[in-house]
This record gives structure tokens, sequence and C-alpha cells, in this order.
């Protein structure tokens, strides 16, 4: 157990709809990772923040937006949602925000887009 | 952006077998991770290296950084079923001296351990 928990473990949706992943980074953490896991793509970096504001973005769609909020969860935002979204999502948390920290991932939550 | 060049895709192995899989970069790095990703889990560090040349091992396992700086390399020793799972190389990015703790994920090696 990483000490990262995400919300939901699977979700299946349809085309065109949105939806929320949560994540909640281990205790004292204050960066947090969004990556994306499919199998053309790998496992992909999407967006960090770092005690609330964004800190770093990459391959990182404009349908989709995140957020770390005061208490340091964040949420990963998917809209009008493709076929080609169906991955696995994972959130990670480290201490601070540099190279040599630590990143702990989560369980990931697995989307599904019918 | 960075590649990273991971091989190779796959293996499958009888248990007890040394394992040997490596990465290659075009770029020169300062960090290789060896990350290890078990069937429904999140990937969870195994080794890192911060220094051209050097050699760290973690139980059966032992990474070493290459002297060029573009290369890693994780064996595995005396494989068992439980080694069974995803192994990748990744590098968290850095730009000009400043740190950035987004990681770059190599393909990934697909390990199977028969019994």
């Amino acid at each position: 157990d990483s000490g990262v928990t995400q919300t939901p473990k699977h979700l299946i949706t349809a085309t065109g709809q949105r939806v929320t992943l949560r994540c909640s980074p281990r205790s004292g953490d204050l960066s947090v990772y969004w990556y994306q896991q499919s199998l053309d793509q790998g496992l992909q970096f999407l967006i960090q923040y770092y005690n609330g504001e964004e800190r770093a973005k990459g391959n990182i769609l404009e349908r989709f937006s995140a957020q770390q909020f005061p208490d340091l969860h964040s949420e990963l935002n998917l809209s009008s949602l493709e076929l080609g979204d169906s991955a696995l999502y994972f959130c990670a948390s480290s201490v601070v925000k540099g190279e040599t920290d630590t990143q702990y991932f989560g369980p990931g939550t697995r989307l599904t887009v019918l | 952006g960075q590649q990273l060049n991971q091989s190779p895709q796959s293996m499958f192995i009888q248990e007890g077998e040394d394992v040997s899989m490596n990465c290659t970069s075009s770029s020169i790095f300062n960090t290789w991770l060896w990350y290890k990703q078990d069937p429904g889990e999140g990937p969870v560090l195994l080794i890192a290296l911060y220094k051209a040349g050097e050699l760290t091992s973690n139980g059966r396992l032992t990474a070493q950084f290459g002297i060029t700086r573009k290369d890693s390399f994780l064996n595995i020793s005396a494989s068992i079923p439980s080694d069974v799972g995803i192994y990748f190389c990744a590098e968290p990015n850095s730009t000009r001296g400043t740190s950035y703790g987004k990681l770059t994920f190599g393909q990934g090696t697909i390990l199977t351990v028969h019994p």
C-alpha cells in the first residue's frame, strides 16, 4: 500500500460524457502527479500540481483538466470522452517537487469509454 | 521530447534464471529510475541511480547507471514467480537546472516467470 488512494477503481461511461477521478496523496505530500497508461501510448505524464498550483504540464488534452484543493487532494476531470480515452489513470504523490523525490503511485482508476 | 528505448519488450523465463533488461536515451540523464508494476497495481520504485557508473542493489535486483549517462541496466538474479510484472525505466525531467518531478517512462518490459 503506497498510501495514495484513488477513486473510483473502475469507471464505465459513454462517449461524450464527463467524469471526475479523485486522488488523495500520502499524508504530508505536497505534489500530485497524474499519468495515463494505455496500450498504444504507454505510461505518460499528464499534469503536476504542487501545493495547489499547477507546476508542469505534459501530454494533457484540452478536454482534460485538473486541480488540487486546499486539503491537497486532487481531481482529474475528463470531458467529451472519446473511445481513445479508455485507459488506466494513475495519481502519484511526492513530498516536494524535485527530480530526486520518490513518487508513490496509487492503484489507478480504470476508465472504459463505450 | 526525451525518449527512452527499453528492451526487450517481453521476456519469458524459467524460475531461477537471471534476467537483464536495459534502457537507452538519446539525451544525457542525471537520474535513472527503475519501477515495477504488478498486475492491477500502480508502479513501485525499485532502484534510483544518480551518478554515472553507479551500481546499486536492492535484494536480487541490481541496476547500473551507464558511464555515457545515456543508458541503464537492470538485472534480476535467481528469478521467482513474484517477479512477474512490468518493469519500467524512468527519468525525472529537468531542464536547464530547473527541477521537475514529472517522469518520462520507457515502454516497459513484461516479465513472465514459469515455475
